[in-house]
């Protein structure tokens, strides 16, 4: 079974309105962490978003926030007023604790930004 | 933030060469990093996880004579692709987690690597 799943290859979303990524995972390991990813066309990897599995409330960062809904299994990505350069890979990813550290991604969504 | 960095970020060879990649954390001592593969269009598949001092632990699958790692101080670790081929062509990233661990995993630029 995937470890992480996300549903949209692809997503188109009109400029200044708000996006929801989805993310689902699997894990039996009761702690854990979930990563938020973007990944311009120039490769690298820019951290957007941290939840760990025994967090109370939602991770917010700006204007990404995460809608975790544990009992769900689901971490999805939440953009607030989008911009152009928004427009990237967006990868979820997981750490479990029982997984020496290491993240395992989830295949990725392309969000373009129409202005 | 942390800054971990690669180089080179792009590389082109001929088949039958071999090529390394370095990975350095500038500002922090790394115990642990990773090496990513990231074919295009594609998510990043973990190749193995390098800890210093010790060797390197392989994910199933990939070969570890033919992408040989080496962690030998606590801010490098370098991934030589040996006898590349153009199936090796990839984008390759590190990451970098901290004495420290915070739980954020820092990223090298990547290196591109293209085998003609």
């Amino acid at each position: 079974a995937q470890k992480i799943t996300q549903t949209q290859p692809g997503m188109f979303v009109q400029e200044k309105e708000a996006v929801t990524l989805d993310c689902t995972y699997d894990t039996s390991d009761p702690s854990y962490g979930l990563f938020w990813y973007k990944q311009p066309s120039s490769g690298e990897m820019i951290f957007l978003i941290y939840q760990g599995s025994y967090d109370q409330q939602n991770a917010t960062e700006g204007r990404y926030s995460l809608n975790f809904q544990k009992a769900r299994k689901s971490a999805n990505l939440v953009i607030s007023a989008s911009q152009l350069g928004d427009s990237a890979m967006y990868f979820c990813a997981m750490r479990e604790a029982l997984g020496n550290e290491k993240l395992t991604f989830g295949t990725g969504t392309r969000l373009t930004i129409i202005p | 933030g942390a800054v971990v960095s690669q180089h080179p970020s792009w590389v082109i060879c001929k088949s039958g060469t071999s090529v390394k990649i370095e990975c350095r954390s500038l500002d922090f001592q790394a115990t642990t990093m990773f090496w990513y593969r990231q074919f295009p269009k594609q998510s990043l598949m973990l190749m193995a996880t390098s800890n210093e001092g010790s060797k390197a632990t392989y994910e199933q699958g990939v070969e570890k004579d033919k992408f040989l790692i080496n962690h030998a101080s606590l801010t490098l670790s370098t991934l030589t692709v040996t006898s590349a081929h153009p199936e090796d062509s990839s984008f390759y990233i590190c990451s970098a987690l901290g004495l420290l661990n915070t739980g954020e995993l820092f990223f090298g630029e990547g290196s591109r690597l293209t085998v003609l």
